[in-house]
């Protein structure tokens, strides 16, 4: 695609639901980052997938956590039972090399948790 | 988590003045310094990406500079504009992690 494309743009899901958030990198970028932005606050890292290597998951605020990405291209956040303080914007961001270069961000997730 | 830290944390100037502000990044293992604008309702957009000890990268009225053995990074912006209102976002790969500064949100005013 033109660009990183996050989906959905909106989601309100209720305290003890599991959500999955969705990226689609640029096609050919073998990095994506995830991270999420709560209200007031700066980006937080939250993983790192660079080509086959295995992903950097010191981000991942708890075990509820999980994110894979298949073949090396399409991405999902998974946050199981959600808590209130998940309520967040998620972006995330592809690039092409290890950092480098630029990376590139979607429009983000916004996660409201009631 | 590194620790990427901006100041101030936000700031006013009026239009026409030119203001600058910094940004601090742990020098181990540092690999490149990215700046990023992030408009409200908006998604983050690269503005810059330096690697080397005095890089200095310049596109239009915004440049910055870039010290790697003390590990600090300013970014000036000429003459403000209203349109130059965003938070600007630096963040610093080491060990290919990016890790993102809080921001600095500048407001200029007409």
């Amino acid at each position: 695609g033109a660009g990183v494309s996050q989906s959905p743009s909106n989601k309100v899901t209720e305290k003890g639901k599991d959500v999955e958030l969705r990226c689609d990198p640029i096609s050919g970028h073998t990095a994506l980052y995830w991270y999420r932005q709560s209200l007031g606050q700066g980006l937080e890292f939250l993983i790192y997938f660079q080509g086959n290597s295995a992903p950097d998951k010191s981000g991942l605020p708890s075990d509820r956590f999980s994110a894979e990405r298949t073949g090396g291209s399409v991405s999902t956040l998974t946050i199981q039972r959600t808590q209130q303080e998940d309520s967040a914007v998620y972006l995330c961001a592809s690039s092409a090399g290890r950092g480098n270069t630029e990376a590139f961000f979607g429009q983000g997730t916004r996660l409201t948790v009631v | 988590i590194l620790n990427v830290e901006q100041s101030p944390q936000s700031l006013h100037v009026q239009e026409g003045d030119s203001t600058n502000f910094t940004c601090s990044f742990p020098s181990s293992n540092f690999y490149a310094l990215h700046w990023y604008r992030w408009e409200t309702a908006k998604s983050p957009e690269a503005l810059f990406v330096m690697t080397l000890n005095g890089d200095e990268k310049k596109k239009g009225r915004i440049s910055a500079t870039l010290n790697t053995k003390e590990g600090y990074s300013y970014l000036y912006i000429k003459g403000s504009q209203p349109e130059d209102s965003a938070t600007y976002l630096c963040a610093s790969l080491n060990d290919y992690k990016l890790s993102f500064g809080a921001g600095t949100t500048v407001t200029v005013r007409a």
